[in-house]
């Protein structure tokens, strides 16, 4: 079974530029997941994704970020304008509905740095 | 809200000798807890949770964890530690269903030979 794909897997940006991330969960998985991991700290949740519809985004800076699902499969994280405080590991997590208190399957992440 | 308190940022065994990563949580419901670990460059691969039931239980690597609900602990433990367990290990917990996960900062663990 393929696991979570991300891409890409670095990625180095100058402060105010855009920048966005992929995620392909794994086939089947209805829930997904963006994860912002900074450097010393655990993964902090983003957003979270149940077929196409949003969740829960309360943890999404919305006026710089946002992410899509619109065909329920794979999803976009954007990021406009970046701040140097954005430097980051951005993990993608996915996991089935239906399957009670399954754990979350996670990708390799992107890392972001913002100069 | 929930949460996960990992004390310890730093915790270095000799190999071949136990090792305990520590976890506490504090959760409304039921509690429903996991470890992960990360090794560098990687993302996170679980190992452990607790749902429902026996209070010890058996993961990947060796890795076991006991669930204390007096104490709101879910330690991480393992007999003999190998070198090649030198990792990041994540403790993280949920209240229900599919609710997100939500994790502890993380303890490094280091196995000296």
């Amino acid at each position: 079974e393929a696991g979570v794909a991300q891409s890409p897997r670095y990625k180095i940006i100058e402060k105010r530029q855009s920048v966005a991330f992929w995620c392909n969960p794994i086939s089947g998985h209805a829930t997904l997941y963006w994860y912002q991991q900074i450097l010393g700290q655990g993964p902090k949740l983003l957003i979270q994704f149940q077929n196409n519809g949003v969740v829960d985004d309360s943890q999404l800076p919305k006026d710089r970020f946002s992410a899509e699902r619109l065909k329920g499969v794979d999803s976009t994280l954007k990021i406009q304008p970046a701040k140097l405080e954005d430097s980051a590991v951005y993990l993608c997590a996915s996991s089935p509905v239906g399957v009670p208190n399954t754990e979350a399957f996670f990708g390799q992440g992107t890392r972001l740095t913002v100069v | 809200a929930q949460s996960v308190a990992q004390p310890e940022d730093q915790v270095n065994v000799a190999e071949g000798n136990p090792l305990t990563v520590k976890c506490t949580y504090s959760v409304s419901g039921n509690p429903y807890l996991f470890w992960y670990v990360q090794y560098p460059n990687r993302g996170l691969q679980f190992l452990l949770k607790y749902i429902t039931g026996d209070n010890l239980v058996k993961g990947s690597y060796g890795f076991e964890a006991e669930f204390n609900k007096s104490q709101t602990s879910f330690h991480l433990k393992k007999p003999s530690a190998l070198v090649s367990d030198s990792a990041l290990y994540f403790c993280a917990v949920r209240d229900s269903g599919n609710t997100p996960l939500v994790f502890g900062k993380g303890t490094r663990l280091s196995v000296i030979a």
